[in-house]
């Protein structure tokens, strides 16, 4: 089990660049979530898939980010344009269940100047 | 929504010492989890509680789900440098099929 795969790992971009975010959860993981960290907000929900369809999103901050799930093994989160204060840490998780257990990635670190 | 206090935010301990840390809230969860995040990596499982008034343990990991299904605390004894990053609680709400609540994190620096 490879776990939960993000990239790219790190990512610097210039303000205005769309940035895509990338995500392969674990095999057999229902739910999937992308979540923002930062050090004065701590761990952000952004969005959470259940069976590929979007259940919530109403963490997302702007129509700026947008998220997709095509198929069960890939998800992305897009951010167009972005902006300074996109910088943060992007997580994706996944779990069986949305309330279960979840498997975070190792994250990607956005730095946008 | 519901919230998770988590405290303290931040510690520094010295190596071998024991730490607590605890979350709260003002709803109840009916299962607890606490996660630990080293630096540059995403948080990991450490533990996770399903019953009011259980304990488990894990290696020098403590943790208790509360008896008011309200609370719980993580325990690590004998503290080593590679106990350093952020220890995060998370919660599941008893209604509905929704995401875990997560606290703000505990940073735990130890000093050798």
């Amino acid at each position: 089990d490879a776990g939960v795969i993000q990239s790219p790992r790190h990512e610097v971009t210039e303000m205005g660049q769309e940035v895509t975010l990338r995500c392969k959860p674990i095999s057999g993981h229902n739910s999937l979530f992308w979540y923002r960290q930062t050090m004065m907000r701590g761990l952000e929900l952004l969005i959470y898939f259940n069976n590929n369809v979007p259940i919530d999103d109403s963490g997302m901050p702007e129509d700026r980010f947008s998220a997709k799930m095509p198929n069960a093994s890939f998800s992305t989160l897009k951010i167009q344009p972005s902006e300074p204060r996109d910088s943060a840490v992007y997580f994706c998780a996944s779990s069986t269940r949305p309330g279960y257990g979840y498997t975070f990635g190792s994250g990607t670190r956005l730095t946008v100047v | 929504g519901q919230q998770l206090n988590q405290s303290p935010q931040s510690m520094f301990i010295q190596e071998g010492e024991d730490v607590s840390m605890n979350c709260t809230s003002s709803s109840i969860f009916n299962t607890w989890l606490w996660y630990k995040q080293d630096p540059g990596e995403g948080p990991v499982l450490l533990i996770a509680l399903y019953k009011a008034g259980e304990l488990t343990s894990n290696g020098r990991l403590t943790a208790q789900f509360g008896i008011t299904r309200k609370d719980s605390f993580l325990n690590i004894s004998a503290s080593i440098p590679s106990d350093v990053g952020i220890y995060f609680c998370a919660g599941r709400v008893p209604s509905g099929n929704t995401p875990l609540v997560f606290g703000k994190g505990t940073r735990l620096s130890v000093i050798a």
